[in-house]
């Protein structure tokens, strides 16, 4: 079963607009909350987090929001811009001691001109 | 400063061969992490060392897989008998250590078997 949901395999956003990527998770034993973007033949890169404790955090263009109740998370990207055309990939850590972060399958952003 | 290193960085061999991957961390970090990601997957953890010990294997898919850190830095992910499913890209990680969540990646070695 997947703890962390990624349900969109791609997203296509205009240049300058904002672009939003969802992440859900079912553990809710999950205390901290990563984002990833990822080139091809590349390593993950990371991005922005937040703790469980928080609802939102920001950091330049990206920004996560955490929704607990929701068990939902979102990161924006505003203005988006033709490098931030990779795969992001939500992770989290936690649940249940576990120490390694369990991650979602990615989104596909392609940023268009 | 230098970032995680992985080497080899592509490696084919044959089903029933013996691999070895290497992970050189970030200077200073304690912790390591080793994960297995599939295409069209996230990366699924494996290991996790803390120092030199392994805290946490939970994630190695059999006897097959075995890792070690002998002196808390460099750790090396060894395959025995290695099959057609053992294909995919093998990322290793590492960060402060407990308490410091944020782990950083390397570029990961692409492992065929064929």
């Amino acid at each position: 079963d997947q703890q962390v949901k990624q349900n969109s395999p791609s997203l296509s956003v205009q240049e300058g607009r904002i672009s939003i990527l969802n992440c859900d998770y079912t553990n809710s034993m999950f205390d901290y909350f990563l984002w990833y973007k990822k080139y091809p033949a590349e390593g993950p890169t990371f991005l922005i987090s937040i703790s469980s404790i928080k609802d939102k955090n920001e950091d330049g263009r990206f920004t996560v929001f955490l929704n607990k109740s929701a068990k939902h998370l979102s990161l924006h990207i505003v203005p988006s811009q033709p490098g931030d055309s990779a795969v992001y990939f939500c992770a989290a850590k936690g649940g249940g001691g576990a120490d390694g972060l369990t991650f979602g399958k990615g989104t596909h952003l392609i940023i268009q001109p | 400063g230098a970032g995680v290193s992985q080497t080899p960085s592509n490696k084919v061999t044959e089903k029933g061969k013996y691999v070895e991957l290497r992970c050189d961390p970030i200077s200073g970090h304690t912790a390591l992490y080793w994960y297995r990601q599939s295409l069209g997957q996230g990366p699924e953890f494996l290991i996790y060392f803390q120092g030199t010990g392994a805290a946490d294997d939970s994630g190695l898919p059999n006897d097959r897989f075995f890792a070690v850190r002998p002196e808390g830095s460099v750790s090396t992910l060894k395959i025995q008998r290695t099959e057609r499913g053992d294909s995919a890209v093998y990322l290793c990680a590492s960060s402060l250590g407990r308490g410091q969540e944020t782990q950083y990646f390397g570029p990961g070695t692409r492992l065929l078997v064929l």
